[in-house]
């Protein structure tokens, strides 16, 4: 079985532009989680799609949205980015239905100047 | 509100030996998970191993057990013989609610364990 897959991996932006993170599941997975790593935060939650619906969301300005599809691919937006986005952004896939382990993907490292 | 803390913000220990990672957790939830992750270098977080809120036995995975104590609310990691690959980040994490609450984990700020041949 093919892992998570996320794309790209690294990525430089200027401050004030909009990024968008792809990530593509486990096949059969229906659940993918969005994180972001600082060495200031450690790990937070963004957010959780299941079936297409955002069924958890964690304590993040509205400049962070994201979307899932039929096909499972969630993709993650942060618009009018800012220094302190520079992260690496880790999504997570599970079934989503009585499972307990997440799988990881490799993240997406973003830096904005 | 749910908060995990890993106290040991580094570690060293001799390979072959074993090491205890500490976690303690905060929850006024009766149903909660508890994980562990390890993120080596390259940044992919690897799951080590699952306890439940519920199990009644302490979980193990190969050279990974956890030490499970409810009433002091904590899952210490325990790694068995170590090796110069067991060197990375660990992060414990907690969810909510058993499998079908969704992917909410919160995690703690890790440890970095550091394993000397």
């Amino acid at each position: 079985k093919a892992g998570v897959t996320q794309t790209p991996r690294y990525l430089i932006k200027t401050r004030g532009q909009q990024v968008t993170l792809s990530c593509s599941p486990i096949s059969g997975h229906r659940s993918v989680s969005w994180y972001q790593q600082t060495p200031g935060q450690g790990l937070q939650f963004l957010f959780e799609y299941f079936s297409e619906t955002q069924r958890n969301k964690g304590n993040f300005p509205g400049r962070f949205s994201g979307r899932q599809f039929s096909n499972s691919r969630s993709e993650m937006n942060v618009s009018t980015l800012e220094l302190g986005d520079s992260a690496l952004y880790l999504c997570a896939s599970s079934s989503g239905t009585g499972a307990n382990e997440q799988f990881f993907g490799p993240g997406t490292r973003l830096t904005v100047l | 509100a749910q908060k995990i803390t890993q106290t040991q913000p580094g570690m060293f220990v001799q390979e072959k030996e074993a090491v205890t990672l500490d976690c303690t957790y905060d929850t006024s939830d009766p149903s909660y998970g508890l994980f562990w992750y390890k993120q080596p270098s390259s940044g992919e977080m690897i799951f080590l191993i699952y306890q439940g809120s519920y199990d009644q036995q302490n979980a193990t995975e190969g050279r990974y057990s956890l030490n499970f104590q409810k009433a002091r609310k904590s899952a210490n990691l325990v790694i068995s013989a170590s090796q110069l690959g067991d060197s990375a980040m660990y992060f414990c994490a907690m969810r909510k609610g058993g499998g079908n609450q969704g992917g909410k984990l919160i995690f703690g700020q890790g440890t970095e364990l550091s394993v000397k041949p």
